[in-house]
């Protein structure tokens, strides 16, 4: 079983603020990196992949970025709105088992207006 | 209407019991997956299908068994239902055969096993 971790595993932050949390994965075998929205009562829904070391995405206000070397990746958000609050996943992909992920625990996020 | 499906979305059910969760997709992806959540623990991986010949085994299939019916179609089944089977399960579907290929989740079903 790989080891996916996600921290903070919860925050609240003021409307406006900008936050940042990360994901940490095995360094080897590295194939995907995913980052998926999940908010209550819905499905996760597909943010960014990335499969290169120095990928960055971004989607409006979300931005994420990948460092495969030391097995990171950090998802930023700018500005916090109220219809951020979501649970924000990320899911690793290695070259072993190309066909599946691993996802993490989840960072759980409340911005507050 | 919804790409992936599942039914039922809610269901109470007794231990012992036999239970099949169902999945439908219109998507026309060959990969599916069944997942459950559980509160702190994420999404774990139960069993992943890449065709109707094809079942592989996730990282908690013990107490679970699949069928891929067609490629639309992809049915988890709990045997014989325990407490800790009590979860939220989830659907996925992803095209292609690179786990680089986003997945398209469905509701969830909330099973609660007594």
């Amino acid at each position: 079983i790989l080891n996916v971790e996600q921290s903070p595993q919860s925050l609240h932050v003021q409307e406006g603020d900008s936050t940042n949390f990360t994901c940490s994965f095995p360094s080897s075998n590295f194939y995907a990196l995913h980052w998926y929205r999940w908010e209550t009562a819905k499905s996760p829904e597909a943010l960014f992949v990335m499969t290169l070391n120095g990928d960055e995405k971004k989607k409006g206000r979300i931005s994420a970025t990948l460092n495969t070397k030391e097995g990171y990746s950090y998802l930023y958000i700018k500005g916090s709105q109220p219809e951020d609050s979501a649970t924000y996943l990320c899911a690793f992909g290695n070259s072993g088992g190309y066909q599946k992920v691993t996802f993490g625990t989840g960072t759980k996020l409340q911005v507050i207006p | 209407d919804a790409d992936v499906t599942q039914t039922p979305r809610n269901r109470i059910t007794k231990t012992g019991k036999r239970i099949m969760l169902e999945c439908s997709q219109t998507k026309g992806h060959d990969r599916m997956y069944w997942y459950r959540q559980d509160p702190g623990l994420g999404l774990r991986l139960i069993y992943y299908s890449f065709d109707v010949k094809d079942i592989n085994k996730g990282e908690i299939s013990d107490g679970y068994s699949v069928s891929r019916q067609a490629q639309a179609k992809f049915s988890l089944s709990l045997e014989s239902a325990i407490p800790n089977q009590t979860a939220l399960y989830f659907c996925a579907t992803a095209p292609g055969r690179s786990s680089y290929n986003e997945q398209f989740f469905g509701p969830g079903t909330r099973l609660t096993v007594l």
